[in-house]
C-alpha cells in the first residue's frame, strides 16, 4: 500500500516552461487536492476534486490546470511557469468523511528561474 | 471567506505540557483538524473534532468549542521529536456546492528544548 505518490520530488524550470506534477493514490479515496506551501503562508489550496471527472478551483488556481480522469490520478499542470510559482507542492487525498483526515504525498519542491 | 489564527511559534521544555490554540472564522463549519509537519516532511493527520469536547489520542488531545469558534491541541509529556510545525485546519463547504475542503492555518512552530 503506497498511499499518495508524487513525482518528481525536485524540479527546476525556466520561466515560461510547462510541466505536469504527478499524483497517484491507491486508497480508493474520493477526494484529492493540490496545495502549495510557502514560508509563513501555510498550505493554500490550488485545485481539488471530489471524484473522477469533477474538479474545482481552490484559493490560488491561477496558472494551474487539473484533470481527474480516474479515481487514482490527479495531475497538476503548470501552463507557463513563473518565479512566483516557486514553492513546495503537496498532493493530498481523503475519504469524504473528515474523521479519517487527509493523507499527503511527500511533496514536489519546484524552483522556477 | 475562511480565516484561522494560531500562534506562529511556541517553545516548551521536554517532559512538559504545551497547548496550541486556534481560532477560526468560516462561512460554514464541518470540523477542526490538526496536522503535524516536521521540517522537510509532509503534513500528517493528528486529530479531528466534529463536535464540541475533547478527543484524546495517546499523548495528544484536541478540543473544540463551536460556540467560541475555538480549538486547541494539547501535547503532554513532550519529547524532542515533537519539535515540528502544527497546523489547524477547518473543513468547510468551500465552493457552496456540497464539496468540503480543508483550509489551513499558517502553522505554529513548536520547539522542544531539553
Amino acid at each position: 500500500n503506497a498511499g499518495v505518490t508524487q513525482t518528481p520530488k525536485f524540479q527546476v524550470l525556466k520561466t515560461g516552461q510547462s510541466m505536469t506534477l504527478q499524483c497517484a493514490q491507491d486508497m480508493n479515496h474520493e477526494y484529492m487536492s493540490w496545495y502549495r506551501q510557502d514560508p509563513g503562508m501555510g498550505l493554500r489550496l490550488i485545485h481539488y476534486s471530489v471524484g473522477a471527472g469533477i474538479t474545482d478551483q481552490g484559493e490560488v488556481p491561477n496558472g494551474y490546470n487539473v484533470s481527474r480522469s480516474t479515481t487514482e490520478d490527479f495531475p497538476l499542470r503548470l501552463l507557463s511557469a513563473a518565479p512566483s510559482q516557486t514553492s513546495v507542492y503537496f498532493c493530498a487525498s481523503s475519504y469524504s468523511t473528515a474523521r479519517y483526515g487527509y493523507t499527503f504525498g511527500s511533496g514536489t519542491r519546484l524552483t522556477v528561474v | 471567506g475562511q480565516s484561522l489564527e494560531q500562534p506562529s511559534e511556541v517553545t516548551a521544555v521536554e517532559g512538559a505540557i504545551v497547548q496550541i490554540n486556534c481560532t477560526y472564522q468560516t462561512s460554514g463549519f464541518y470540523g477542526l483538524s490538526w496536522y503535524q509537519q516536521h521540517d522537510g516532511g509532509a503534513p500528517t493527520f493528528l486529530s479531528y473534532n466534529g463536535l464540541d469536547g475533547l478527543e484524546e489520542t495517546g499523548r495528544f488531545s484536541s478540543f473544540l468549542s463551536r460556540s467560541d469558534s475555538y480549538g486547541y491541541l494539547l501535547l503532554q509529556e513532550l519529547q524532542m521529536k515533537d519539535s515540528a510545525s502544527y497546523f489547524c485546519a477547518v473543513r468547510d463547504e468551500y465552493s457552496g456546492a456540497g464539496s468540503y475542503q480543508l483550509t489551513f492555518g499558517k502553522g505554529t512552530k513548536l520547539s522542544v528544548i531539553p
